[in-house]
């Protein structure tokens, strides 16, 4: 049962703290992104991966996160340092192209305090 | 700028209803819209996928229609369940462009 992977599922942690979250794309899915929900503003694009180059990370503050893909079964999001404003769940997605179906993981939600 | 709205934001039903959710878009150059379901903790959960070329797309008791014209699309569930109850949302190309989604309650 093909699915996208993310870990850690939950993660408390103290202001200024570096926070990774990983993701493991459905295999053959070429697109990955990464998105943001909170109660306030929805889900939110951060950023997204083609063939594992970066496309578009405009939804990212750029002082304190990054995006990667180190591999094609690997995705990172990492906040360095982390604020209590950064609280949220983080979900990572994968299809095949901008266009195609998209499928989710189960997300990680994130404590910052 | 919202280019996504789903009307309305919350509905309650009794089991056993038909109903229709809303989605509608600004931009009429669309791809695809895709519909999703979130269980409350979950992630979100692919429903249908409708391309740009297609008008309609049906899995089981789910109905999906697109009328890129108009700018909007329509999930129609039918005979509701209480199982039913969760947060649908619908995107444009499932990219970048959700709406805020309408969460549904189907009481038994």
């Amino acid at each position: 049962d093909a699915r996208v992977t993310q870990t850690p599922r939950d993660k408390v942690t103290e202001m200024g703290q570096e926070v990774t979250m990983r993701c493991q794309p459905i295999l053959g899915h070429n697109t990955v992104f990464w998105y943001r929900q909170t109660m306030m503003q929805g889900l939110e694009l951060l950023a997204y991966f083609r063939n594992r180059a970066p496309l578009d990370d405009s939804g990212m503050p750029k002082d304190r996160f990054s995006a990667e893909m180190p591999d094609a079964t690997l995705a990172t999001l990492k906040i360095q340092p982390s604020e209590p404003r950064d609280s949220a769940v983080y979900f990572c997605a994968s299809g095949t192209g901008l266009t195609g179906e998209l499928f989710f993981g189960e997300g990680s939600r994130l404590t910052v305090l | 700028k919202q280019e996504v709205t789903q009307i309305p934001a919350a509905l309650s039903v009794p089991e056993g209803e038909n109903l229709v959710l809303n989605c509608s878009f600004t931009d009429s150059a669309i791809y695809n819209l895709q519909w999703f379901r979130q269980d409350p903790g979950k992630g979100l959960t692919s429903l249908l996928l409708i391309q740009s070329s297609q008008r309609e797309q049906t899995s089981g008791r789910l109905n999906a229609s697109l009328d890129k014209s108009s700018g909007r699309s329509t999930l129609y569930i039918a005979a509701s369940q209480p199982g039913d109850s969760a947060t649908y949302l619908c995107a444009k190309e499932g990219k970048s462009t959700f709406g805020d989604g309408t969460t549904l309650t189907v009481k038994p």
